[in-house]
């Protein structure tokens, strides 16, 4: 694609359902990050994956999180049981070999 | 483990006023560090990239330096318009693709007051 996807723009939900994002990064990029966004915490790194390796989970802030990236493409954020502090913009972004990053749209997530 | 501090975590000015935003970093070995810009909305967007022999680079009003010896950047923006009200964020690249990959810092959340 031209640009990194992500989808949904905007979710609003229900304190205590699932939530899953999407990310489309740019064809051929091996590297994908997910950070999440608020105002008060500035940009927060969540998981990092890096072609076939291990993805680093570091920054996953609970059991509640998890993220998978399926054949080196598309990758899915999962959020179990939302929380109101879960609420924040979650942002995905891609790489080749860590040069550029190209973020995209992000998702702002609202948990009520 | 590599680590970029950016700050001010925010910073609120009248509009017409200077400011100049800092970055500081610990990835070794560097390859090159960027700056984002961050519209209200919009996903980051790379405003000037930063290699190992430059210390200074302009876009318009924006103004970056690089001191590869301190490890630290700084973002100057000159006569600051109601456009600049974003968030700037910090990437630094390591050489050769190494295992922690490209490091953000947390950005500097930038506010500007007619």
């Amino acid at each position: 694609g031209a640009g990194v996807s992500q989808s949904p723009s905007n979710k609003v939900t229900e304190k205590g359902k699932d939530v899953e994002l999407r990310c489309d990064p740019i064809s051929g990029h091996t590297a994908l990050y997910w950070y999440r966004q608020s105002l008060g915490q500035g940009l927060e790194f969540l998981i990092y994956f890096q072609g076939n390796s291990a993805p680093d989970k570091s920054g996953l802030p609970s059991d509640r999180f998890s993220a998978e990236r399926t054949g080196g493409s598309v990758s899915t954020l999962t959020i179990q049981r939302t929380q109101q502090e879960d609420s924040a913009v979650y942002l995905c972004a891609s790489s080749y070999s860590n040069t550029e990053a190209f973020f995209g749209q992000g998702t702002r997530l609202t948990v009520v | 483990k590599n680590q970029v501090e950016q700050s001010p975590q925010s910073l609120i000015i009248l509009e017409g006023k200077n400011c100049t935003l800092q970055c500081n970093y610990t990835v070794s070995p560097f390859s090159n560090l960027r700056w984002y810009k961050q519209d209200t909305g919009r996903g980051p967007v790379s405003l000037t990239i930063m290699t190992f022999s430059e210390n200074t680079k302009s876009n318009g009003r924006y103004t970056a330096t690089l001191d590869a010896d301190t490890k630290q950047s700084s973002l100057h923006i000159t006569a600051s318009q109601l456009s600049d009200s974003a968030s700037y964020i910090c990437v630094v690249s390591d050489l050769g693709g190494g295992a922690d990959g490209l490091t953000f810092g947390k950005g500097t959340h930038l506010i500007i007051q007619p």
